[in-house]
């Protein structure tokens, strides 16, 4: 059974710093791209980074380049998004998904997300 | 960035009965269009991707239809559990990946 499950989250101040883990089990890691999705409460989903099987690509939305930073530990089976400088609008539910689908690099790709995990919940305030 | 944009925002619709949710894209994604089903306090789930192909374990009632910047998702007759949220996403542009807002399904 395939499973991911977030941990990290939490109350933070702005200007701070957390990091987001996500265990995945019931499939072969390192032959999926995965992603950071996030939902501010009561809203929308919103992208913020995907990842390459190795870690060699990396890509994120506009309004976290700078801050965030996504990484993966394929012996470990695990997913990390280091936030920095915190925000109150990166206030969210954090979501780490799988990306169906197998290699593939830069506009070449063309995957939808077919497993999520639960989410973390994440709030930047003082 | 492409824009996504969803219609109606709500949408009430009896049990039995037929509902039709559109998403638009602000320029071609071909068929790199995907929807997901979000109920209260759950993580989204993949129903149709491709645009029009069933994700693992999805009913028949969920159909896709669509390509370039017009889709819509058709759900036959609706289930209880079938009221929720739904959002369209677009995949063709992988360096920024896009969600619509979503459309709420109600009971009516």
């Amino acid at each position: 059974e395939v499973q991911l499950v977030e941990s990290g989250g939490g109350l933070v101040q702005p200007g701070g710093s957390l990091r987001l883990s996500c265990a995945v089990s019931g499939f072969t890691f390192d032959n999926y791209w995965m992603s950071w999705v996030r939902q501010a409460p009561g809203k929308g989903l919103e992208w913020v980074a995907n990842i390459k099987q190795d870690g060699s690509e990396k890509y994120f939305v506009d309004s976290v380049k700078g801050r965030f930073t996504i990484s993966r530990d394929n012996a470990k089976n695990s997913l990390y998004l280091q936030m920095n400088n915190l925000r109150a609008e990166d206030t969210a539910v954090y979501y780490c998904a799988r990306v169906r689908g197998g290699y593939c690099s830069g506009d070449s790709c063309h995957h939808p997300f077919d497993y999520w995990g639960q989410g973390t919940l994440v709030t930047v305030s003082s | 960035e492409i824009v996504m944009t969803q219609s109606p925002a709500t949408l009430s619709v009896s049990p039995g009965e037929r509902a039709t949710l559109s998403c638009r894209a602000s320029q071609s994604v071909g068929t790199n269009l995907a929807w997901y089903q979000q109920k209260p306090g759950q993580a989204p789930r993949l129903l149709i991707y491709g645009a029009s192909t069933r994700g693992t374990g999805i009913p028949a009632r969920f159909s896709g239809s669509g390509s370039g910047t017009e889709f819509t998702l058709t759900i036959s007759s609706l289930q209880s559990e079938d009221f929720a949220v739904y959002y369209c996403q677009q995949y063709n542009n992988w360096l920024l990946i896009t969600f619509g807002p979503g459309t709420k399904l109600d009971i009516k």
